[in-house]
């Protein structure tokens, strides 16, 4: 079964500094990842996902991540953290067929002005 | 595109009562998951319902339950509530199972 672990609970950076959020995943198969958001009081956002093309996809506002099969990782990054970026993050993998996403228990980004 | 709506988006019950949670997918998706997040557990996968099948279920007692209509509209019940329960209930619509899922914002269950 597949699984997925983020490996920090919470993650804390200065406003204009690079983000990097930790992903490493578990599946017996080739997986779709994904990486979603949650602002406060909100429902969850798709920032990206990969699904077996390019190693480093592109997301929104700025984010991306590269898919690593020798590390099974799955980082998210961002050059230049914004205050508007303060969020949970969920590290998501589903293997292929008819399974449930599995979501990791997630970042909380804190954003410091 | 109008976006997954869900509602009541805020409730309060009383234990011991039930409750009927509503969500509509994006139009033309036709899988639509379910899931509860709380503080302690985090995101966890309910049940999934495709073309009014359900395909996928989660580790939850009976009491939950659920059901999709032929619009692809779906409802989840939650019977005989405990304060446990209380927490947020998201939906999630896609195109086919595996597809990336487009979430709604929620609704927030209180039981008291």
């Amino acid at each position: 079964a597949q699984s997925v672990t983020q490996l920090d609970s919470h993650v804390s950076v200065s406003e204009g500094t690079p983000v990097l959020l930790r992903c490493n995943y578990s599946s017996s198969y080739s997986p779709s990842l994904f990486w979603y958001v949650q602002h406060p009081n909100k429902g969850l956002q798709l920032l990206l996902k990969y699904t077996s093309a390019a190693t480093l996809v592109k997301g929104i506002n700025g984010f991306e991540a590269e898919f690593k099969k020798s590390e099974t990782s799955f980082h998210l990054t961002k050059p230049s953290a914004h205050m508007s970026d303060a969020a949970e993050y969920f590290c998501v993998v589903s293997d292929p067929g008819n399974t449930p996403l599995v979501f990791g228990k997630g970042t909380r980004l804190s954003v410091i002005a | 595109k109008a976006g997954v709506t869900q509602t009541p988006r805020y409730l309060i019950k009383t234990r011991g009562q039930q409750v009927t949670l509503s969500c509509s997918p994006i139009s033309g998706h036709r899988s639509v998951s379910w899931y509860q997040q709380t503080p302690g557990q985090g995101l966890q996968f309910l049940f999934e319902y495709f073309s009014e099948t359900q395909r996928n279920k989660g580790n939850f007692p009976g009491r939950f339950s659920g059901r999709q209509f032929s619009n692809s509209r779906s409802e989840m019940n939650v019977s005989t509530l405990e304060l446990g329960d209380s927490a947020l209930y998201l939906c999630a619509s896609s195109l086919y199972s595996t597809y990336e899922q487009y979430f709604g914002p929620g609704t927030r269950l209180t039981v008291t």
